[in-house]
Protein backbone atom coordinates (compact mmCIF):
# COMPACT_ATOMS: atom_id res chain seq x y z
CA UNK A 1 0.00 0.00 0.00
CA UNK A 2 1.60 3.31 -0.89
CA UNK A 3 2.27 6.14 1.73
CA UNK A 4 1.45 9.70 1.77
CA UNK A 5 3.46 11.63 -1.42
CA UNK A 6 4.55 14.78 -1.16
CA UNK A 7 5.62 16.83 -4.13
CA UNK A 8 8.13 18.48 -4.66
CA UNK A 9 10.36 17.67 -1.99
CA UNK A 10 12.65 21.07 -1.87
CA UNK A 11 11.49 24.13 -3.21
CA UNK A 12 13.65 27.99 -3.21
CA UNK A 13 10.99 30.52 -3.91
CA UNK A 14 11.81 34.52 -4.27
CA UNK A 15 10.01 36.88 -2.00
CA UNK A 16 6.78 37.78 -3.41
CA UNK A 17 6.43 34.78 -5.36
CA UNK A 18 3.79 31.85 -4.81
CA UNK A 19 3.97 28.48 -4.11
CA UNK A 20 1.73 25.42 -4.85
CA UNK A 21 2.55 22.01 -3.00
CA UNK A 22 0.86 18.47 -3.75
CA UNK A 23 -0.13 15.77 -1.58
CA UNK A 24 -1.39 12.62 -2.54
CA UNK A 25 -3.18 11.13 0.39
CA UNK A 26 -3.37 6.97 1.21
CA UNK A 27 -5.92 5.56 -1.27
CA UNK A 28 -8.96 5.36 0.49
CA UNK A 29 -8.22 8.21 2.77
CA UNK A 30 -10.49 11.29 2.69
CA UNK A 31 -8.89 13.24 4.81
CA UNK A 32 -5.80 15.38 4.15
CA UNK A 33 -4.11 17.65 6.67
CA UNK A 34 -1.65 20.29 5.84
CA UNK A 35 0.92 22.20 8.67
CA UNK A 36 3.84 24.24 8.80
CA UNK A 37 6.75 23.43 10.90
CA UNK A 38 10.03 25.82 11.47
CA UNK A 39 12.95 24.67 13.16
CA UNK A 40 13.12 23.92 17.00
CA UNK A 41 8.50 24.37 17.41
CA UNK A 42 5.61 22.50 16.66
CA UNK A 43 3.22 21.21 14.36
CA UNK A 44 1.50 24.60 13.20
CA UNK A 45 -2.21 23.10 11.71
CA UNK A 46 -3.22 25.03 8.67
CA UNK A 47 -5.72 23.26 7.45
CA UNK A 48 -7.65 19.97 6.75
CA UNK A 49 -10.22 18.75 3.78
CA UNK A 50 -12.12 16.31 3.77
CA UNK A 51 -14.42 14.91 0.81
CA UNK A 52 -13.67 17.90 -1.16
CA UNK A 53 -14.37 20.63 1.60
CA UNK A 54 -12.54 22.24 3.94
CA UNK A 55 -13.10 21.16 7.18
CA UNK A 56 -11.18 23.06 9.46
CA UNK A 57 -8.93 25.90 9.57
CA UNK A 58 -5.84 27.12 11.59
CA UNK A 59 -5.05 30.73 12.41
CA UNK A 60 -3.08 31.49 9.05
CA UNK A 61 -3.30 34.36 6.97
CA UNK A 62 -5.41 34.38 3.46
CA UNK A 63 -2.22 33.69 1.53
CA UNK A 64 -2.46 30.59 2.89
CA UNK A 65 -5.19 28.52 0.69
CA UNK A 66 -5.57 24.67 -0.08
CA UNK A 67 -8.21 22.52 -2.01
CA UNK A 68 -8.75 19.08 -2.59
CA UNK A 69 -9.90 16.96 -5.60
CA UNK A 70 -12.50 14.48 -5.85
CA UNK A 71 -10.03 11.66 -5.87
CA UNK A 72 -8.67 13.17 -2.51
CA UNK A 73 -5.32 14.95 -4.02
CA UNK A 74 -4.91 18.37 -2.02
CA UNK A 75 -2.81 21.13 -2.69
CA UNK A 76 -2.28 23.76 -1.01
CA UNK A 77 -0.78 27.75 -2.38
CA UNK A 78 0.83 30.15 -0.85
CA UNK A 79 0.49 33.35 -2.42
CA UNK A 80 2.93 36.03 -1.75
CA UNK A 81 5.94 34.63 -0.33
CA UNK A 82 7.36 35.96 2.81
CA UNK A 83 11.01 35.44 4.28
CA UNK A 84 9.29 34.03 7.57
CA UNK A 85 7.05 31.34 5.17
CA UNK A 86 10.13 29.03 4.91
CA UNK A 87 9.60 26.16 7.02
CA UNK A 88 8.68 22.44 6.77
CA UNK A 89 5.05 21.89 4.96
CA UNK A 90 3.78 18.73 6.06
CA UNK A 91 0.12 16.74 5.09
CA UNK A 92 -1.36 13.79 7.25
CA UNK A 93 -3.68 11.70 5.70
CA UNK A 94 -6.29 9.87 7.01
CA UNK A 95 -10.00 8.48 7.36
CA UNK A 96 -10.65 11.63 8.97
CA UNK A 97 -13.53 9.72 11.28
CA UNK A 98 -13.31 9.78 15.12
CA UNK A 99 -10.54 7.75 16.67
CA UNK A 100 -7.90 7.09 13.23
CA UNK A 101 -4.58 7.87 13.37
CA UNK A 102 -2.82 10.02 10.84
CA UNK A 103 -0.03 9.01 8.53
CA UNK A 104 2.66 11.88 7.03
CA UNK A 105 4.20 12.42 4.13
CA UNK A 106 7.88 13.33 3.66
CA UNK A 107 6.86 17.00 3.43
CA UNK A 108 8.33 20.02 1.30
CA UNK A 109 10.78 22.15 2.58
CA UNK A 110 10.24 25.69 1.64
CA UNK A 111 12.86 28.23 0.92
CA UNK A 112 12.11 31.86 0.27
CA UNK A 113 15.09 33.85 -0.08
CA UNK B 1 -6.48 24.92 29.39
CA UNK B 2 -4.96 23.28 26.84
CA UNK B 3 -6.74 20.43 24.77
CA UNK B 4 -3.19 18.31 24.50
CA UNK B 5 -0.44 19.40 26.87
CA UNK B 6 2.79 18.31 27.09
CA UNK B 7 6.20 19.05 28.34
CA UNK B 8 8.65 20.42 25.89
CA UNK B 9 11.73 18.98 27.73
CA UNK B 10 14.06 18.11 27.29
CA UNK B 11 14.08 14.49 28.68
CA UNK B 12 17.46 13.34 29.14
CA UNK B 13 17.49 9.80 30.30
CA UNK B 14 20.79 7.19 30.24
CA UNK B 15 21.10 4.23 28.09
CA UNK B 16 19.48 1.39 28.86
CA UNK B 17 16.69 3.13 31.32
CA UNK B 18 12.89 3.57 30.69
CA UNK B 19 12.04 7.10 29.20
CA UNK B 20 8.26 7.91 30.29
CA UNK B 21 6.74 10.63 28.17
CA UNK B 22 3.33 12.22 29.58
CA UNK B 23 0.06 14.12 28.31
CA UNK B 24 -2.88 15.10 29.69
CA UNK B 25 -5.67 16.10 27.70
CA UNK B 26 -9.20 18.00 28.27
CA UNK B 27 -13.18 16.79 27.96
CA UNK B 28 -13.13 18.54 24.33
CA UNK B 29 -10.65 15.81 23.36
CA UNK B 30 -12.07 12.11 22.36
CA UNK B 31 -10.03 9.40 24.38
CA UNK B 32 -8.30 7.81 21.81
CA UNK B 33 -4.58 8.75 21.33
CA UNK B 34 -1.79 8.78 19.30
CA UNK B 35 2.15 8.60 19.63
CA UNK B 36 4.64 9.85 16.92
CA UNK B 37 7.78 9.92 16.87
CA UNK B 38 9.89 12.83 15.05
CA UNK B 39 13.84 12.83 14.04
CA UNK B 40 15.06 16.43 13.58
CA UNK B 41 13.98 17.63 9.61
CA UNK B 42 11.82 14.57 9.14
CA UNK B 43 8.04 14.02 9.39
CA UNK B 44 6.49 12.60 12.27
CA UNK B 45 6.07 8.74 12.15
CA UNK B 46 3.35 7.11 13.90
CA UNK B 47 4.53 4.82 16.85
CA UNK B 48 1.20 3.67 18.68
CA UNK B 49 -2.26 4.43 18.82
CA UNK B 50 -4.30 3.56 22.10
CA UNK B 51 -8.05 3.24 22.30
CA UNK B 52 -9.29 2.04 25.70
CA UNK B 53 -8.39 2.44 29.74
CA UNK B 54 -5.08 0.42 30.35
CA UNK B 55 -1.61 -0.31 28.86
CA UNK B 56 -0.61 -1.74 25.41
CA UNK B 57 2.44 -2.99 24.46
CA UNK B 58 4.72 -2.97 21.15
CA UNK B 59 7.78 -4.45 21.75
CA UNK B 60 10.09 -1.68 23.67
CA UNK B 61 6.86 0.42 23.70
CA UNK B 62 3.64 0.67 26.30
CA UNK B 63 1.22 3.25 25.77
CA UNK B 64 -0.78 3.95 29.15
CA UNK B 65 -4.25 5.84 28.80
CA UNK B 66 -6.46 6.73 31.81
CA UNK B 67 -9.49 8.26 31.08
CA UNK B 68 -10.56 9.14 35.11
CA UNK B 69 -7.36 11.20 35.16
CA UNK B 70 -7.06 12.32 31.30
CA UNK B 71 -3.79 11.41 31.19
CA UNK B 72 -1.56 9.47 28.87
CA UNK B 73 2.17 8.08 28.75
CA UNK B 74 4.24 6.65 26.42
CA UNK B 75 6.66 4.04 28.35
CA UNK B 76 10.23 3.19 26.08
CA UNK B 77 12.18 0.31 27.64
CA UNK B 78 15.73 -0.29 27.64
CA UNK B 79 16.19 2.92 25.38
CA UNK B 80 18.93 3.33 23.34
CA UNK B 81 20.58 6.69 21.59
CA UNK B 82 18.40 5.68 18.22
CA UNK B 83 15.02 7.15 20.20
CA UNK B 84 16.24 10.23 20.55
CA UNK B 85 13.90 12.21 18.98
CA UNK B 86 11.00 14.20 19.49
CA UNK B 87 7.97 12.26 20.54
CA UNK B 88 4.08 14.12 19.99
CA UNK B 89 0.81 13.11 21.52
CA UNK B 90 -2.47 13.52 19.44
CA UNK B 91 -5.50 13.38 20.00
CA UNK B 92 -8.66 14.20 17.89
CA UNK B 93 -11.38 16.91 18.87
CA UNK B 94 -14.49 15.62 19.74
CA UNK B 95 -16.44 18.54 17.68
CA UNK B 96 -15.10 18.01 14.61
CA UNK B 97 -12.53 15.56 14.71
CA UNK B 98 -9.25 17.96 14.52
CA UNK B 99 -6.17 16.24 15.21
CA UNK B 100 -4.94 18.27 18.38
CA UNK B 101 -0.77 17.89 19.03
CA UNK B 102 0.80 18.51 22.28
CA UNK B 103 3.85 20.60 21.56
CA UNK B 104 5.75 17.48 22.15
CA UNK B 105 8.92 16.31 24.27
CA UNK B 106 12.66 16.15 22.79
CA UNK B 107 13.66 12.94 24.31
CA UNK B 108 17.88 12.82 24.37
CA UNK B 109 19.34 9.59 25.29
CA UNK B 110 22.33 9.33 26.73
CA UNK B 111 24.52 6.64 26.06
Amino acid sequence: KAGVTQTPRYLIKTRGQQVTLSCSPISGHRSVSWYQQTPGQGLQFLFEYFSETQRNKGNFPGRFSGRQFSNSRSEMNVSTLELGDSALYLCASSSGTADTEAFFGQGTRLTVV
Amino acid sequence: QKEVEQNSGPLSVPEGAIASLNCTYSDRVSQSFFWYRQYSGKSPELIMSIYSNGDKEDGRFTAQLNKASQYVSLLIRDSQPSDSATYLCAGRRRSNYQLIWGAGTKLIIKP
